[in-house]
């Protein structure tokens, strides 16, 4: 069974920098892209940011380029977001998902951990 | 970017009943590269259909999928208890990958 366990959520000032990481079991990891994708409080969902399975490709949705950046360890089974600049739009969950034949779509996904951007 | 749009925005249902829910794209979705999620309250969406009919793994039979080009559909033959959530599209035919703004099924 996949299971995706992310962290490093947590309140930090506008402009400020924040880390997430996503840790996977259950699945031989290098093989999959991920993603993150959010979901600002009360609302719907929004891709922010895919990364290829060797890690050679990543891609951005516009308000994530050139503030936040996505990489991995495949030796550790570990996902990340570095995000930078933050806003108090940046304001969501956070969810760490699995793309199911490297298509953009999702069949795993964690928990979510929050992001809260305020002063 | 393919903006998705869902109808209608609450769909109030009782147990047993058929649902139909509709997800509409300001432009043609690639492949049928459409897929459909589940999300209930505190918990992560679940992967329901992709392909627009194809159903992932573990997901039972009363949930369908539909459609092509920009017109979609998400349908629940009998609503059980378990099934009233807030149901989203994703298209993954172009990028950015985009969402609609979800359907909410209640009793």
């Amino acid at each position: 069974e996949v299971q995706l366990l992310e962290s490093g959520g947590g309140l930090v000032q506008p402009g400020g920098s924040l880390r997430l990481s996503c840790a996977a079991s259950g699945l031989t990891f290098s093989t999959y892209s991920m993603s993150w994708v959010r979901q600002a409080p009360g609302q719907g969902l929004e891709w922010v940011s895919t990364i290829s399975g060797s890690g050679g490709g990543t891609y951005y949705a516009d308000p994530a380029k050139g503030r936040f950046s996505i990489s991995r360890d495949n030796s550790k089974s570990t996902l990340y977001l570095q995000m930078n600049s933050l806003r108090a739009e940046d304001t969501a969950v956070y969810y760490c998902a699995k793309e199911r034949d490297s298509r953009g779509y999702w069949d795993s996904w964690g928990q979510g951990t929050l992001v809260t951007v305020s002063s | 970017e393919i903006v998705l749009t869902q109808s209608p925005g609450t769909l109030s249902l009782s147990p047993g009943e058929r649902a139909t829910l509709s997800c509409r794209a300001s432009q043609s979705v690639n492949n049928r590269y459409l897929a459909w999620y589940q999300q209930k309250p505190g918990q992560a969406p679940r992967l329901l259909i992709y392909g627009a009919s194809s159903r992932a793994t573990g997901i039972p039979d009363r949930f369908s999928g539909s459609g092509s080009g920009t017109d979609f559909t998400l349908t629940i033959s009998r609503l059980e208890p378990e099934d009233f959530a807030v149901y989203y599209c994703q298209q993954y035919g172009s990028t950015p990958l985009t969402f609609g703004q979800g359907t909410k099924v209640e009793i």
